[in-house]
């Protein structure tokens, strides 16, 4: 079945405690990208990656890092994670790079922070 | 810069009831548009999307038109049902003359259908 999924579903940490959130799909998609979910502010973008190497900062890139050295998996890592990073997190593929081209999500991975 | 502006929520209605969502957007050149749709536990799925002035896009009973005139982008559908109730978000992917990286969502608006 053609999906991203992501990894843990759930996690509950201590604030410094370093972190990393897997998610890979399985449709050779070229594009990725990270979410975060708050409430009254919607999706905003973290980073994104066009391909293997390649990253960009989204709108609120401070505090996380990014990898791609694989095309299926595409990690978030919160190094020294804060209470302010306490959201629910969204990973998202794309067939192509093309300004039309859709996403498809996981299903969230809700982190809380402590 | 770009954005989206959606209308606040909650929205609530009866079954069958005929539903508008308001999006309106603030791009330079010629961005695409979307609706994407998150039932409760899971992740965004594409309902519809428009990449030029003009053009309608429609899924599952929901149209949505790009007004360039206007800058919206407006969601409707005739006869909602309870399986509709989700959470709708617009959003906006910058002129179609560059490729895809960044995305702009709107903030959501909550839909809840009573039978």
């Amino acid at each position: 079945e053609a999906q991203v999924t992501q990894n843990p579903r759930y996690l509950i940490t201590v604030t410094g405690k370093k972190l990393t959130v897997t998610c890979s799909q399985n449709m050779n998609h070229e594009y990725m990208s990270w979410y975060r979910q708050d409430p009254g502010l919607g999706l905003r973008q973290i980073y994104y990656s066009m391909n293997v190497e390649v990253t960009d900062k989204g709108d609120v890139p401070e505090g996380y890092k990014v990898s791609r050295k694989e095309k299926r998996n595409f990690p978030l890592i919160l190094e020294s994670p804060s209470p302010n990073q306490t959201s629910l997190y969204f990973c998202a593929s794309s067939p192509s790079t093309g300004y039309n081209s859709p996403l498809h999500f996981g299903n969230g991975t809700r982190l809380t922070v402590t | 810069g770009d954005s989206v502006t959606q209308m606040e929520g909650p929205v609530t209605l009866s079954e069958e009831a005929f539903l508008t969502i308001n999006c309106t957007y603030t791009a330079t050149g010629y961005p695409s548009l979307f609706w994407y749709v998150q039932y409760p536990g899971e992740g965004l799925q594409l309902l519809l999307k428009a990449t030029k002035a003009d053009d309608k896009g429609s899924n599952k009973g929901f149209e949505a038109t790009y007004r360039k005139e206007t800058t919206s982008f407006h969601l409707e559908k005739g006869s909602v049902q309870v399986s509709d109730s989700a959470v709708y978000f617009c959003a906006l992917s910058p002129d179609r003359g560059s490729t895809l990286g960044r995305l702009y969502f709107g903030r959501g608006t909550q839909l809840t259908v009573w039978p």
